[in-house]
């Protein structure tokens, strides 16, 4: 599978546990982005890279959350001391340009 | 910044009739418009999308119009089938971030 791949698929943590997501890009987009859907929402925007900068943070993405792509290839999400609030599913999406983004599958995180 | 309205929320139609879906944009520096849908537990998938030096594009059974005086563009879907049924998504993007509407849950009745 050629695609955007993240993992895990599913988390499940209890309040003011932390949390990881991994998201790996289609291998030749340098353009990598983080957003979080709730139930009957479109995506919001949280973070962009290009390459391994962190070029944008969204208002959303509060302190307690952190965004890395070290070597402009794999991302990871961390989210410290999760909130009921923070559950929802986070999408990771990459792209080869400015425009065209392609979503991978998602993780659902539920904070219990 | 950007705000991105969606109608309708629901959109219920008959096997092979049509479906069309509106959105609005406010900010005039959008320039790309992408619809995605979205079937239940699945990723986002992006259908058709259009630029904002083109009026219309279409793809088989998909076309989507672009009024940039307005803001506003809308999907169309013709011939609609049981397997069109999701939720569609509508978004705007000026530069990197793209900024969606609510999503339009269409059901193909057979």
């Amino acid at each position: 599978d050629t695609g955007v791949s993240q993992d895990p698929r599913h988390k499940i943590t209890k309040r003011g546990q932390n949390v990881t997501f991994r998201c790996d890009p289609i291998s030749e987009h340098n353009r990598l982005y983080w957003y979080r859907q709730t139930l009957g929402q479109g995506p919001e925007f949280l973070t962009y890279f290009q390459n391994e900068a962190q070029l944008e943070k969204s208002r959303l993405l509060s302190d307690r959350f952190s965004a890395e792509r070290p070597k402009g290839s794999f991302s990871t999400l961390e989210i410290q001391r999760t909130e009921q609030g923070d559950s929802a599913m986070y999408l990771c999406a990459s792209s080869p340009s400015r425009n065209e983004q392609f979503f991978g599958p998602g993780t659902r995180l539920t904070v219990l | 910044g950007e705000n991105v309205e969606q109608h309708p929320s629901t959109l219920s139609v008959q096997e092979g009739d049509s479906a069309v879906i509106k959105c609005t944009y406010s900010d005039s520096a959008s320039n790309y418009f992408p619809w995605y849908k979205q079937e239940l537990g699945k990723r986002p998938q992006l259908i058709i999308d259009i630029r904002s030096n083109v009026g219309e594009k279409k793809d088989q059974r998909i076309a989507v119009t672009l009024n940039k005086t307005a803001k506003h563009f809308s999907l169309h879907i013709t011939e609609t089938q049981p397997e069109d049924s999701a939720v569609y998504f509508c978004a705007a993007s000026g530069s990197y971030q793209l900024t969606f509407g609510k999503g339009t849950k269409l059901s193909v009745i057979p």
